[in-house]
C-alpha cells in the first residue's frame, strides 16, 4: 500500500544553518505530495505542495521538489530561524483513491537554537 | 475567516463514559476527515466523509462513530472510551475539487483514565 517515510528527529540546528528533512514515498499512480508544519500547541498547516513530477513547491523560504525517479520529496531551507522550530510532516494524497485520505510520515521535530 | 473548528480543545474523561468531539467547517467543503496523532505513528485516518450522509472507515475506526447530517458538521463519537483512545485528534476538510490538501482544526487532546 501507499506509505511515506521521513527521517527521524529531532533535528537540532543553529540559526541560519541549512535544513534538509528527507522524505520518500511508496505509491501507485501519481500522488500529490505535501509538507505540513505543526507549531507547538497548534494544528497542522499546509506548508507547501506539489501535484506532479518535477514540480517544486515553495513557501516561507522552504522548498521541496517532486522527484518521481527517486520517489522523494525532501524539504529544504537555506537559512533556518528560531521561529521555524516545529514538527514537519511529509504526506501524500492518492488523487485517484476512493478513500480520499492523506497518508502521513511519522513527523520530524526541528529545534532551531539561537 | 475560513476555518475548521473543533471542540473541546482538551478533555479528560473516564473509561466508558460516552463523549462527542464536535467539528465544524465554514468553507462549504464536501470532504471531511478525522485523524488521530500518536507519537512515532504520525497521523492516522479514523473516518472520512465525502458528503452529507456518506461516511466510511479509515485505517483505525474501531471504537469510534461519526455522522454527517449537515455539510458543515462532522462529529466524532466515542461510545465507550478506553485508555488506548488517549490521543490528539484532528478534524480536517477540503473541497471536492481541490487537490491542495486539507485544512485542519486546532486539535482535541483527549485523555481517558
Amino acid at each position: 500500500g501507499n506509505s511515506v517515510t521521513q527521517m527521524e528527529g529531532p533535528v537540532t540546528l543553529s540559526e541560519e544553518a541549512f535544513l534538509t528533512i528527507n522524505c520518500t514515498y511508496t505509491a501507485t499512480g501519481y500522488p500529490s505530495l505535501f509538507w505540513y508544519v505543526q507549531y507547538p500547541g497548534e494544528g497542522l498547516q499546509l506548508l507547501l505542495k506539489a501535484t506532479k513530477a518535477d514540480d517544486k513547491g515553495s513557501n516561507k523560504g522552504f522548498e521541496a521538489t517532486y522527484r518521481k525517479e527517486t520517489t522523494s520529496f525532501h524539504l529544504e531551507k537555506g537559512s533556518v530561524q528560531v521561529s521555524d522550530s516545529a514538527v514537519y510532516f511529509c504526506a501524500l494524497s492518492d488523487r485517484g483513491g476512493a478513500t480520499n485520505k492523506l497518508i502521513f510520515g511519522t513527523g520530524t521535530l526541528l529545534a532551531v537554537q539561537p | 475567516e475560513a476555518q475548521v473548528t473543533q471542540n473541546p480543545r482538551y478533555l479528560i474523561t473516564v473509561t466508558g463514559k460516552k463523549l462527542t468531539v464536535t467539528c465544524s467547517q465554514n468553507m462549504n467543503h464536501e470532504y471531511m476527515s478525522w485523524y488521530r496523532q500518536d507519537p512515532g505513528l504520525g497521523l492516522r485516518q479514523i473516518y472520512y466523509s465525502m458528503n452529507v450522509e456518506v461516511t466510511d472507515k479509515g485505517d483505525v475506526p474501531e471504537g469510534y462513530k461519526v455522522s454527517r447530517k449537515e455539510k458543515r458538521n462532522f462529529p466524532l463519537i466515542l461510545e465507550s472510551p478506553s485508555p488506548n483512545q488517549t490521543s490528539l485528534y484532528f478534524c480536517a476538510s477540503r473541497s471536492r475539487t481541490a487537490q491542495y490538501g486539507y485544512t485542519f482544526g486546532s486539535g482535541t487532546r483527549l485523555t481517558v483514565v
